[in-house]
């Protein structure tokens, strides 16, 4: 089974407007981190956002939240007031200890296309 | 403080050769993690190094191999080149917390490698 799960490839949204990408996960460990990277065509990852799984708030971050919701195992990303510049790939990604080992694990990426 | 920097930015390089890429940590980062990005298999994970000592490794060949020096600079090796190996290389750094989900990766620009 695939530790961490986008299922849109790509989507469209207006400027302005608000776009949700999402992000299912599996994981047996009860300690695990989530995180949200963009990409553009310039191929640096940057770290946008993070949730723990203990956390009892959604993450926010500017124009970034988490929409958090553990039972389900998702962890979508919401980008409000979207710009030209959220033109990007974007990648969920989720860290959990277990056996001794760190392991980080990414998913597929959404290429989110901003229209003007 | 000064991002993750990774050099050369871009190489081009003819199979059966060897390549170096190098990567210079945050400042403080103690964790140097190598990912290979290609559109058919995506983020695929290489191997981590923490203080010298390489403590996480993905599913790759031996050809692949990496070593992590005193003042956390890491350097990944790739000899024998083949086709297949051209790729994004992804360096990515962090406080390297052996048991803390929430330690948080930062990348670099990366390394396009192109094998002719």
């Amino acid at each position: 089974a695939q530790k961490i799960t986008q299922t849109q490839p790509g989507m469209f949204v207006q400027e302005k407007e608000a776009v949700t990408l999402d992000c299912t996960y599996d994981t047996s460990d009860p300690s695990y981190g989530l995180f949200w990277y963009k990409q553009p065509s310039s191929g640096e990852m940057i770290f946008l956002i993070y949730q723990g799984s203990y956390d009892q708030q959604n993450a926010t971050e500017g124009r970034y939240s988490l929409n958090f919701q553990k039972a389900r195992k998702s962890a979508n990303l919401v980008i409000s007031a979207s710009q030209l510049g959220d033109s990007a790939m974007y990648f969920c990604a989720m860290r959990e200890y277990s056996g001794g080992y760190q392991k980080v694990t990414f998913g597929t990426g959404t290429k989110l296309q901003v229209i003007p | 403080k000064a991002g993750v920097t990774q050099t050369p930015r871009y190489l081009i390089k003819t199979r059966g050769q060897q390549v170096t890429l190098s990567c210079s940590p945050i400042s403080g980062h103690r964790s140097v993690s190598w990912y290979q990005q290609t559109p058919g298999q995506g983020l695929q994970f290489l191997f981590e190094y923490f203080s010298e000592t390489q403590r996480n490794k993905g599913n790759f060949p031996g050809r692949f191999s990496g070593r992590q020096f005193s003042n956390s600079r890491s350097e990944m090796n790739v000899s024998t080149l083949e086709l297949g190996d051209s790729a994004l290389y992804l360096c990515a750094s962090s406080l390297g917390d052996r048991e803390g989900v929430t330690d948080t990766q930062y990348f670099g620009p990366g390394t396009r490698l192109t094998v002719l």
